[in-house]
């Protein structure tokens, strides 16, 4: 699997569109982009994945660079309840399991 | 997408002692994987537990240490065996969905883990 980097923390006042960043400059012409959360005390939870395309689902917006390189998770409107660690994975999609970075800790200040 | 269901939620063991954890899934799923979390990290794949055969061990994990089973469809089982303090940690199952009908990729669902404290 590529791998990932995502800054380490990122602060976002409540209301406003959360954006997160990851790089991914080694990912294959197969592999995924997929994004999961993890609240604190709760397992991973699944957000959304791309390949090529933008896309967006009731969570989440993905918006990946046309080069692939680089991609960014979008909330468009963050509440307390997003506050959690936000991880960026790089994947062939295929019957394996993920490998997990240190991913995001986001925080939504009220 | 699946409901996961583990059993301890959470479980103070002394050392040398071993622990059973139970998953069980309310459908039938071929890939069933199990991942530790250490106080602050991020997750560590385990292995991958299929049914029918024995499982596949990550690399830094061994049959010996973290016995598995998978007897049918729905159901596993991780034991930590021989335990010491370094394996206090939150461990969670995770079984891999069917194929997004759009994009074919794979996605996992996730129990809420398992928190072992070791003594």
């Amino acid at each position: 699997d590529a791998k990932t980097t995502q800054p380490t923390s990122m602060d976002c006042a409540e209301g406003r569109a959360a954006n997160l960043p990851c790089n991914h400059s080694t990912i294959s012409g197969n592999e995924y982009v997929y994004w999961y959360r993890q609240i604190h005390s709760q397992g991973p939870q699944y957000i959304i994945h791309g390949l090529k395309n933008n896309e967006t689902n009731e969570m989440a917006s993905l918006i990946i660079t046309e080069d692939r390189k680089s991609s960014t998770l979008i909330l468009p409107h963050a509440t307390l309840r997003d506050t959690a660690v936000y991880y960026c994975i790089v994947s062939g999609g295929g019957a394996d399991g993920l490998t997990f970075g240190k991913g995001t800790h986001l925080i939504i200040q009220p | 997408s699946a409901v996961i269901s583990q059993k301890p939620s959470r479980d103070i063991c002394q050392r040398g002692t071993s622990l059973t954890i139970q998953c069980q899934v309310d459908s039938q799923v071929t890939m069933m994987f199990w991942y530790r979390q250490q106080p602050g990290q991020s997750l560590t794949l385990i292995a991958t537990a299929n049914q029918g055969s024995e499982a596949t061990y990550e690399s830094g994990f061994v049959i010996d240490k973290f016995p598995i089973s998978r007897p049918n469809l729905t159901f596993s089982t991780l034991t930590v065996s021989n335990m010491s303090p370094e394996d206090s940690s939150i461990y969670l199952c995770s079984v891999l969905g069917t194929p997004d009908r759009s994009s074919g990729a794979n996605v996992l669902t996730f129990g809420a883990g398992s928190r072992l404290t070791v003594l």
